[in-house]
């Protein structure tokens, strides 16, 4: 257990419609990120987030927004979906003192 | 950030010393070097990070020469668990983090 968490583990939609997935980061943790990873795919960084604040931006669609808020939890918002969204979401969090990343189980997400 | 090459893919089989070897010819004098696992539909795991020289844990060691432009994850006595995709990142904090491909490791009985 990394102590990343997310919500929800599933998630079916249909194309057009709107989703959040959620990620709360490991305690002491500032900063989250979150990753997409399509099947047989590397994870592809989409955007991170240090104390409520954006830090760094990937190959984030603008159809997806994020937020981080004041209790460090950030969540990913996914609108206008595609079938080509379909994919694991992943976040982490960062332990700022040994600079390493811990993942949580991520969000699996079908767009149908 | 510095690009990092790794092997695809690689095969080994059970018992056996592992070593999985990445280039980063640009690194910066700052930089870290970062291993992580990843199983199937599983986040990435952190395995090993050093700057110089050998690190050692409790599951591998990370052999970084003197130039430090490349660097060698060796996993001792694999088994058939250790099949998975291992990760080389380089980069210092507040980096965004980078994720390559990766390189398949099959184990085989």
């Amino acid at each position: 257990d990394s102590g990343v968490t997310q919500t929800p583990k599933h998630l079916i939609t249909a194309t057009g419609q709107r989703v959040t997935l959620r990620c709360s980061p490991r305690s002491g943790d500032l900063s989250v990120y979150w990753y997409q990873q399509s099947l047989d795919q590397g994870l592809q960084f989409l955007i991170q987030y240090y104390n409520g604040e954006e830090r760094a931006k990937g190959n984030i669609l603008e159809r997806f927004s994020a937020q981080q808020f004041p209790d460090l939890h950030s969540e990913l918002n996914l609108s206008s979906l595609e079938l080509g969204d379909s994919a694991l979401y992943f976040c982490a969090s960062r332990d700022s003192s040994t600079d390493t990343q811990y993942f949580g189980p991520g969000t699996r997400l079908t767009v149908l | 950030l510095a690009k990092t090459t790794q092997p695809i893919s690689m095969d080994s089989y059970e018992g056996q010393e592992v070593n999985i070897t990445c280039s980063h010819n640009n690194i910066a004098t700052n930089d870290y070097i970062t291993w992580y696992q990843q199983f199937p539909s599983q986040g990435p795991r952190f395995i090993i990070q050093g700057y110089k020289t050998k690190v050692t844990n409790e599951v591998a060691s990370l052999f970084i020469p003197a130039d430090r432009k490349s660097s060698t994850l060796s996993l001792p006595r694999v088994s058939l668990s250790d099949t998975a995709v291992y990760y080389c990142l380089v980069g210092h904090r507040d980096d965004k983090i980078i994720f390559g491909k990766g390189t398949r490791l099959h184990i085989l009985p």
